[in-house]
């Protein structure tokens, strides 16, 4: 069963927009990470936000944790042709040792 | 840097012959994954080895086998290929901790 759900599912917009995408998860967890997926290859680690912090920054991606909601965002700001792209959020669960419960993604297109 | 390699990149089988996917990581890394990608499921972990010389179970782990052959390397046998394992497989690795897994570039199996 898939751990992570992300929202939406495909999201399209113009480039120098802001993308946002969601992901809910069911049980508590140790971290969350999101990873990016170009078509083709495989994922790229983008950032990974701890279960006792609530925003964290990089680049362009700003990304948000409630805990009490289970539920994390993911923000691309100023948004470019480049990424266009499929996001996975990914939860390290508590107690689960080293493993990485993946949700099912969001494509995302950008267009010029 | 190579980081992980997989091989082979694509492979075509029939119904009941046998084939090992390698997959090399040169980052020293500790933990290693074996994943499955199929349309709209997100990524499912196989088998993943957390040291070399252990190997577990993951969330669908049937139909598979693996050898942790060293810290470098990790395979992953099919021993009677059915249709239903048609996909992409995806080997990654990270250090302890936590931290990003690293991915391969994908296998791109056929089962007919």
């Amino acid at each position: 069963s898939q751990q992570g759900e992300e929202d939406p599912q495909a999201l399209s917009i113009q480039e120098g927009e802001n993308a946002t995408m969601n992901c809910s998860y069911k049980t508590s967890i140790n971290n969350l990470q999101w990873y990016r997926q170009n078509s083709g290859r495989g994922l790229v680690h983008l950032i990974l936000i701890r279960s006792n912090e609530r925003e964290k920054h990089s680049g362009r991606l700003r990304v948000t944790l409630d805990t009490s909601k289970k539920s994390s965002s993911l923000l691309i700001t100023a948004s470019r042709a480049a990424d266009t792209a499929s996001y996975f959020c990914a939860t390290a669960l508590t107690g689960g040792g080293n493993k990485l419960t993946f949700g099912t993604g969001t494509q995302l297109k950008v267009e010029l | 840097n190579a980081g992980v390699t997989q091989t082979p990149k694509f492979q075509v089988l029939k119904t009941g012959q046998s084939m090992t996917l390698q997959c090399a990581q040169d980052m020293n890394h500790n933990s290693m994954y074996w994943y499955r990608q199929d349309p709209g499921m997100g990524l499912r972990l196989i088998y993943y080895s957390a040291s070399e010389g252990t190997t577990d179970k993951g969330e669908v782990p049937n139909g598979y086998n693996v050898s942790r052959l060293n810290k470098r390397e990790f395979s992953l046998r099919l021993e009677s290929a059915a249709p239903s394992q048609t996909s992409v497989y995806f080997c990654a690795s990270r250090t302890d901790s936590p931290s990003a897994q690293h991915f391969g570039d994908g296998t791109r199996l056929s089962i007919l």
